[in-house]
């Protein structure tokens, strides 16, 4: 079972429209990070967000922490094919050491 | 430019042997991880250490061990490497701090035949 739970697992959409990529778990986390990861490569951080209810805008990405801190969503308006990608988020938890990644969202933008 | 680096993109192994995977990291970062990536299933933490020989158990150890004698390089080893430890590996470094930012090495993609 994961900690930090992520849906669509995949999601295939034409560019220009907009989506959304969510982040739930049943604990409670201090600061969730959102990456993306392109083929072939590690997982590159997008934001992190700390403060529970906290919105965070990265051009056409808008991150958003819930209140209680135990999940956040990933929205992206007008989607380009750029922005295709492995999107996944992260929490500390324990002692902040540990760092515990989602299951991940496949997103493929079609041109 | 800050740098993770894995020492072998691709490798290829048979059942049995032990298998050791380098990982080198090069801002002076505390933390080091071990994450195994499959299809669906995101990253998985297999160890972590936060400091020289210092090293906790991730969420799936089993069949793992790491080594850490030196602050910028953490190892992962397959004491009997087996084939569903066919993988893709990530090795990750991040400061101290719950809010910093981790960087990833490009992994490390191992097939166990």
């Amino acid at each position: 079972t994961q900690l930090l739970e992520q849906s669509p697992q995949f999601l295939s959409i034409q560019e220009g429209e907009n989506l959304t990529v969510y982040c739930n778990s049943s604990s409670v986390f201090s600061s969730l990070q959102w990456y993306r990861q392109e083929p072939g490569e590690g997982p590159v951080l997008l934001v992190t967000v700390v403060t529970g209810g906290e919105v965070k805008k990265l051009k056409r990405l808008t991150f958003q922490f819930g209140d209680a801190r135990k999940d956040s969503s990933l929205h992206i308006t007008a989607a380009q094919p750029g922005d295709t990608g492995l999107y996944l988020c992260a929490g500390a938890r324990g002692s902040a050491r540990q760092l515990t990644f989602g299951s991940g969202t496949q997103l493929t933008v079609l041109p | 430019d800050v740098k993770v680096t894995q020492s072998s993109r691709y490798l290829v192994k048979r059942t049995g042997e032990k298998v050791f995977l380098e990982c080198v990291q090069d801002m002076d970062h505390e933390n080091m991880f071990w994450y195994r990536q499959d299809p669906g299933l995101g990253l998985r933490l297999i160890y972590f250490s936060y400091d020289v020989k210092m090293k906790e158990k991730g969420d799936i150890p089993e069949g793992y061990s790491v080594s850490r004698e030196k602050k910028e390089r953490f190892s992962l080893i397959l004491e009997s490497a087996s084939t569903n430890q066919t993988s893709m590996y990530l090795c990750a470094s991040k400061n101290r701090g719950q809010n910093t930012e981790a960087f990833f090495g490009q992994g490390t993609r191992l097939t166990v035949v």
